[in-house]
């Protein structure tokens, strides 16, 4: 069975930084692209970040480009995002999401259950 | 990278059928076959419903379909149920290496 278990979340203030994790199982981790995708409170479903299975690309929205890092350990099955210089307007549930196919714009077909990033003062 | 256009939302009566438009431009829906829709109940994990213009996923129902003309996706879903009222989501894949995603269209089951 595919699990996403993500951690990381929490409240932090304006400018400071978070580190999420997204620990993935039942399927070979190595062979997949992976993304992170986040919902605001009240908004729709926004594409954040994504790397390719070996970790030698990585693309990034413009709202993040700079201030977010997403990376990932092949060997602990684990996806990271690394946020910094938070804004109120990172405030979140971002999802870990695995693709279906062996590139990451081939459709989301298992979602983590989702961590809440809170920036606020 | 502006969202992709969505009506805020549809609504029909359970047994009809209801289309919902997902518009962007050749650098997006346009160009590429990598079109996505997901279905989002609120406090559950988005469920993919369609992926690369009009292919389902084992297990979805096959009253989900999905189309694309020009730089229009849309998603048809025939015979209507209670359940099938949520959110709709579509996404593509962009000539800058990312994706997008739709605003959302609520769908309401009269």
């Amino acid at each position: 069975e595919v699990q996403m278990l993500e951690s990381g979340g929490g409240l932090v203030q304006p400018g400071g930084s978070l580190r999420l994790s997204c620990a993935a199982s039942g399927f070979t981790f190595s062979t997949y692209a992976m993304n992170w995708v986040r919902q605001a409170p009240g908004k729709g479903l926004e594409w954040v970040s994504s790397i390719t299975s070996s970790g030698g690309s990585t693309f990034y929205a413009d709202s993040v480009k700079g201030r977010f890092t997403i990376s990932r350990d092949n060997s602990k099955n684990t996806l990271y995002l690394q946020m910094d210089s938070l804004r109120a307007e990172d405030t979140a549930v971002y999802y870990c999401a695995k693709p279906r196919g062996s590139g990451y714009y081939r459709g989301i077909d298992y979602w983590g259950q989702g961590t809440l990033v809170t920036v606020s003062s | 990278q502006s969202a992709l256009t969505q009506p805020a939302s549809v609504s029909g009566s359970p047994g009809q059928s209801i289309t919902i438009s997902c518009t962007g431009t050749t650098s997006d829906v346009g160009g590429y076959n990598y079109v996505s829709w997901y279905q989002h109940h609120p406090g559950k994990a988005p469920k993919l419903m369609i992926y690369e213009v009009s292919n389902r996923p084992s297990g979805v129902s096959n009253r989900f379909s999905g189309s694309k003309s020009g730089s229009t996706a849309s998603l048809t879903i025939s015979g209507l149920q209670a359940e099938d009222e949520a959110d709709y989501y579509c996404s593509s894949y962009t000539s800058s290496s990312t994706l997008v995603f739709g605003g959302g269209t609520k769908l309401t089951v009269l």
